[in-house]
């Protein structure tokens, strides 16, 4: 079974510095892993995904995420945090030829002037 | 493009009623669509995959005569929440992967809220 772990309920960060939300998978086989965005009342927006390549992943809105297979992490960085970042953050995982997507508990992002 | 769009975007019914939510993706052709719940404050739960002709899956636990799943084309599925109770109050994400798709690209729409009183 795929799982997902975002470890932070919340992170605060002050505007203009830069921000890290953290999340850890385990799966067998190689992961798909992606991170999605969720303002209130709303769907999730796609941020970035990681399907093979460069551990390195530069998607929406500046965010870019690094794979790191031997620690399986998928932390989402930002170099610097603006006050509209703020939502919450989801970390998925699916595994190739799967249709699922497995899904962590979300981080709150807040970014604060 | 890849946009999936959700209607109504929230509803209010009474208890014993039914609400249909459809799910339509507007601009590509999704061979597969999936449903997911979100309670407050916590992650989306997948509750069925639909795939355009056939019968719905659904998860363990997820009631399948209570939430009817109809995929009837490659542009729409509806989900019906039959005799609603305030329990199934919830957030309703639908997600649409193109006939195209790779690596699992799912788009999400934009979600529906039921309120059952």
């Amino acid at each position: 079974a795929q799982s997902v772990a975002q470890p932070e309920d919340q992170v605060n960060v002050a505007e203009g510095n830069p921000l890290t939300v953290k999340c850890t998978y385990s799966v067998s086989g190689n992961p798909y892993l992606f991170w999605y965005v969720q303002y209130p009342n709303r769907g999730l927006q796609f941020l970035l995904k990681y399907i093979t390549g460069d551990n390195l992943v530069k998607g929406s809105y500046g965010f870019e995420a690094e794979f790191n297979k031997s620690q399986t992490s998928f932390h989402l960085k930002k170099p610097s945090a603006l006050v509209s970042d703020s939502a919450l953050y989801f970390c998925a995982v699916a595994t190739g030829g799967g249709n699922k997507l497995t899904f962590g508990t979300g981080t709150q992002l807040k970014v604060e002037l | 493009g890849a946009v999936v769009s959700q209607h109504p975007s929230w509803v209010i019914c009474k208890s014993g009623t039914s609400v249909k939510i459809e799910c339509r993706s507007l601009d590509f052709q999704a061979t597969t669509m999936f449903w997911y719940r979100q309670f407050p404050k916590q992650s989306l739960m997948l509750m069925a995959t639909s795939n355009e002709g056939s019968k719905a899956t659904y998860e363990q636990g997820v009631e399948k005569d209570k939430f009817l799943i109809n995929h009837a084309s490659l542009t729409l599925s509806t989900l019906t929440v039959t005799s609603a109770h305030p329990e199934d109050s919830s957030f309703y994400i639908c997600s649409a992967r193109p006939i195209s798709g790779r690596y699992n690209e799912q788009f999400f729409g934009p979600g529906t809220r039921l309120t059952v009183l």
